[in-house]
């Protein structure tokens, strides 16, 4: 099983829907937890940090849930300017190791 | 924001000679810094960490002799691809730490994408 696992998508909404994703990790020893985006043969970048009381940020809308080991992405009134890959990414505090996950696709359409 | 410099964006390389990619922080320290690989349409695969003033540490089936990593100062890490083969052709990015224990953040360079002819 993978450290940290996505769907991979790709998912395919109209513009101004809401979309969301999980990401699941396997180590109860996580400490920090966070979403970035990634646009094609670009670097990733800071999307939002995911806190345990869970965060908004215009649109967007992270959750963690430690029980079940998941964090979310909620998307609302999507733009075609969101479609890019999301990376989950959990850092481990014993190892101070960051890992990435695989990535959603996510695709918009007008 | 914190702002990381990775040059060069693109290499075009023979068979058999090294590529050297430099990863630079250019408005904060950065004690730890980390190599990605990336292959088309998958995920960022950590390559190494690499700490300053002392040896890097790769991870599991990254060959140390072959990606040699460099991080003499607190603003510049080196990422050497010894005797590049057509199956190292990646995209390359590194990353920096900024902040401390509670504000934690990661920031990358724009990546360099590797080909080896």
């Amino acid at each position: 099983r993978k450290e940290v696992e996505q769907d991979p998508g790709p998912f395919n909404v109209p513009e101004g829907a809401t979309v969301a994703f999980n990401c699941t990790y396997s180590n109860s020893a996580s400490q920090s937890f966070f979403w970035y985006r990634q646009d094609c043969r670009k670097e990733p970048k800071l999307l939002m940090s995911v806190y345990s009381s869970g965060n908004e940020d215009g649109r967007f809308t992270a959750q963690l849930n430690r029980a079940s080991q998941y964090i979310s992405l909620l998307i609302r009134d999507s733009k075609l300017s969101d479609s890019a890959t999301y990376l989950c990414v959990v850092k481990y505090s014993s190892a101070s190791k960051i890992i990435f996950g695989s990535g959603t696709r996510l695709s918009i359409r007008p | 924001g914190a702002v990381v410099s990775q040059h060069p964006s693109r290499v075009i390389c023979k068979s058999g000679t090294s590529v050297k990619i430099e990863c630079r922080s250019l408005d904060f320290q950065a004690t730890t810094m980390f190599w990605y690989r990336q292959f088309p349409k998958q995920s960022l695969m950590l390559m190494a960490t690499s700490n300053e003033g002392s040896k890097a540490t790769y991870e599991q089936g990254v060959e140390k002799d072959k990606f040699l990593i460099n991080h003499a100062s607190l603003t510049l890490s080196t990422l050497t691809v010894t005797s590049a083969h057509p199956e190292d052709s990646s995209f390359y990015i590194c990353s920096a730490r900024s902040g401390g224990a509670t504000n934690e953040k990661l920031f990358f360079g724009s990546g360099t994408q590797l080909s080896v002819l």
